[in-house]
């Protein structure tokens, strides 16, 4: 696998379920982020991950919580969604402290939540 | 908060014609990224700018870091059917701090017409 990788790549779930969304990166990067993407609006910011540490949390409802295991791997778990949650979901990663500034991009989850 | 107005927020060309959008800002950027994403994609990386005046290609694809550092611009030569997706782009504010962010425009989609 090269890059970043995302699963599952779509995503149905009920109001109540509780579900995980996983991210890995084989860039070797420092630094992990969550963004969501909905129709017709800039990407949303969500969660932020410097050498696994948390450092930015974009006011981001209780029912989406992050999780930073290791430098290569973040989930996003997630709970009691809401309809107007649905959406493409997707990480990223940057190494930090160098010249290079880019983020690079998974694939995304396509989320609907009924 | 800081935004960055793109335009257009989509265009329709004849294959073969050469494409042209921006990114203003009333904010300072040090770094301006141009991102490509597919339908069902993530975004891909396509150019990556660094200094104020910098004029980089990619290919086809060409991009400019305005003097002022609030706007840049991405042009395409010699449009193809693989052109085709939303562009978007994106500034970061200061330079090598852990605690830095990308702000994203709201994208142009480029269409083209058969």
């Amino acid at each position: 696998e090269t890059g970043v990788t995302q699963t599952p790549r779509h995503l149905v779930m009920g109001m109540t379920n509780k579900k995980s969304l996983k991210c890995e990166q084989h860039l070797g990067h420092n630094a992990m982020y969550w963004y969501k993407q909905s129709a017709k609006k800039p990407l949303e910011l969500m969660f932020v991950y410097n050498f696994k540490e948390q450092t930015e949390n974009n006011s981001v409802p209780s029912r989406f919580s992050p999780e930073c295991p290791n430098s290569s791997h973040l989930f996003l778990h997630l709970h009691t969604l809401q309809p107007e949650d649905s959406a493409l979901y997707l990480c990223a990663s940057s190494q930090l402290g160098g010249l290079a500034y880019e983020q690079y991009f998974g694939p995304g989850t396509r989320l609907t939540v009924t | 908060g800081q935004q960055l107005n793109q335009s257009p927020q989509s265009m329709f060309i004849q294959e073969g014609e050469d494409v042209s959008m921006n990114c203003t800002s009333s904010s300072i950027f040090n770094t301006w990224l141009w991102y490509k994403q597919d339908p069902g994609e993530g975004p891909v990386l396509l150019i990556a700018l660094y200094k104020a005046g910098e004029l980089t290609s990619n290919g086809r694809l060409t991009a400019q870091f305005g003097i002022t550092r609030k706007d840049s611009f991405l042009n395409i030569s010699a449009s193809i059917p693989s052109d085709v997706g939303i562009y978007f782009c994106a500034g970061q504010t200061t330079f090598m701090n852990r605690d830095d962010k990308i702000i994203f425009g709201k994208g142009t989609r480029l269409h083209i017409l058969p």
